[in-house]
Order: C-alpha cells, then structure tokens, then sequence
C-alpha cells in the first residue's frame, strides 16, 4: 500500500547547522507530496509542497525536491533557528477515485540548540 | 481569510459518554476532513466529508461519525467513548478534492477520556 517513512528523531542541532531529515514513499502513481511542521500545542502547518517529479517546494528557508526516481522527498535547510525547533511530518496524497487523505510519516522531532 | 477553526480546543469526558467536535473550515473551502493523532498511532484518517457527503473513510469503528452541513461546518460525533480515545483530533480543510489541493489544518481538539 501506500506509505511514507521517515527518519527517526529526535534530532538535535546548533543553531547555524545544516538540516536533512529523509523521507522516502511507497506509492502507486503519482502523488503530491507535503511536508508539514507542528509546534508545540498547535495543530499542523504546511511548510511546502511538491505535485510533480523533479518539482522543488521551498518556504522559509525551506526545500523539497520530488524524486521520482528515487520516491524521495528530503527536507533540507541551510541554517536552522532555535525557533525551528518543532515537529516535522513528510505526507503523501494518491488518486483514490473518490476522496483523497493525506497518509503522514511518524513525525520527525528537531531540536535546535544556542 | 480566518484559519480553520475547531471548538472546543479542549474537553475531559468519561468513559462510555460521547462527544461532539466542531469544525469551521476556511471561507470557500468545501472540503473538510478529520484526522487523529495519538503518540503511538501517530496521525490517522477518519474521513472527508465534501458537499455534504462523505468522500472517504479511514479505519475507524463505527462509534466515529459525522457530518457536514450547507455552509461546510462539520462535526464528528465520538459516542461509546473508550479510554484508547484520547486524543487530538484535527480538522483539515481545502478547497476541492484534487490531490494538488493542500489541505490546511485547525489547531485541533484535545480529547481526554478518564
């Protein structure tokens, strides 16, 4: 079936530091892919996102690129803040022929450290 | 244009009582749907409801139900509630059923069941 795994957290970083956290899918077709960012207490936001291969989603910072070929959407940054400091969920969404969900990875936790 | 809305944003019940959550979703979004997020289950689909109807549902017993009203409000009603409820329920609207259409969360309900 379809799914999306992601790397285990929590991940801890100095501030300034290059982020990668890795997302990888199973899925038949072509999905759109969602990265989205959860801080504490709050509900999900939508950091960016990517509807086609070799699409690349960026915000804040932010990027995405939708591997095809390798059915892969990693999230990186340049330089993460302390405020950075959140929950990140990768998040794929497929043709069901009626409605559609969003099938989430198991959250990755980042913590940035001064 | 105002978030998705949820109310309440917290509630306490026992076990075997129900419970009713609201959801309001983004002006001209006619789509919403509801997910549950446990920490070891982690973020689950209930279902889409779109136009009044139920487009999809996840995995869930039938004791999860809802609804959607002529002005896209929904709510889920959890009734028979059981320990393993609790919970943040969360509230997804978008504005159509294409797999390109982010969808955008409410701040969800916190659900603790004693």
């Amino acid at each position: 079936g379809n799914s999306v795994t992601q790397m285990e957290g929590p991940v801890t970083l100095s501030e300034e530091a290059f982020l990668t956290i890795n997302c990888t899918y199973t899925a038949t077709g072509y999905p759109s892919l969602f990265w989205y960012v959860q801080y504490p207490g709050e509900g999900l936001q939508l950091l960016l996102k990517a509807t086609k291969a070799d699409d690349k989603g960026s915000n804040k910072g932010f990027e995405a690129t939708y591997r095809k070929e390798t059915t892969s959407f990693h999230l990186e940054k340049g330089s993460v803040q302390v405020s950075d400091s959140a929950v990140y969920f990768c998040a794929l969404m497929f043709e069901t022929g009626g409605g559609n969900k969003l099938t989430f990875g198991t959250g990755t936790q980042l913590k940035v450290e001064l | 244009k105002a978030g998705v809305t949820q109310t309440p944003r917290y509630l306490i019940k026992t076990r075997g009582q129900q419970v009713t959550l609201s959801c309001s979703p983004i002006s001209g979004h006619r789509s919403v749907s509801w997910y549950q997020q446990t920490p070891g289950q982690g973020l689950q689909f209930l279902f889409e409801y779109f136009s009044e109807t139920q487009r999809n549902k996840g995995n869930f017993p039938g004791r999860f139900s809802g609804r959607q009203f002529s002005n896209s409000r929904s709510e889920m009603n959890v009734s028979t509630l059981e320990l393993g409820d609790s919970a943040l329920y969360l509230c997804a609207s978008r504005e159509g059923l294409a797999i390109t259409d982010t969808q955008y969360f409410g701040p969800g309900t916190r659900l603790t069941v004693l």
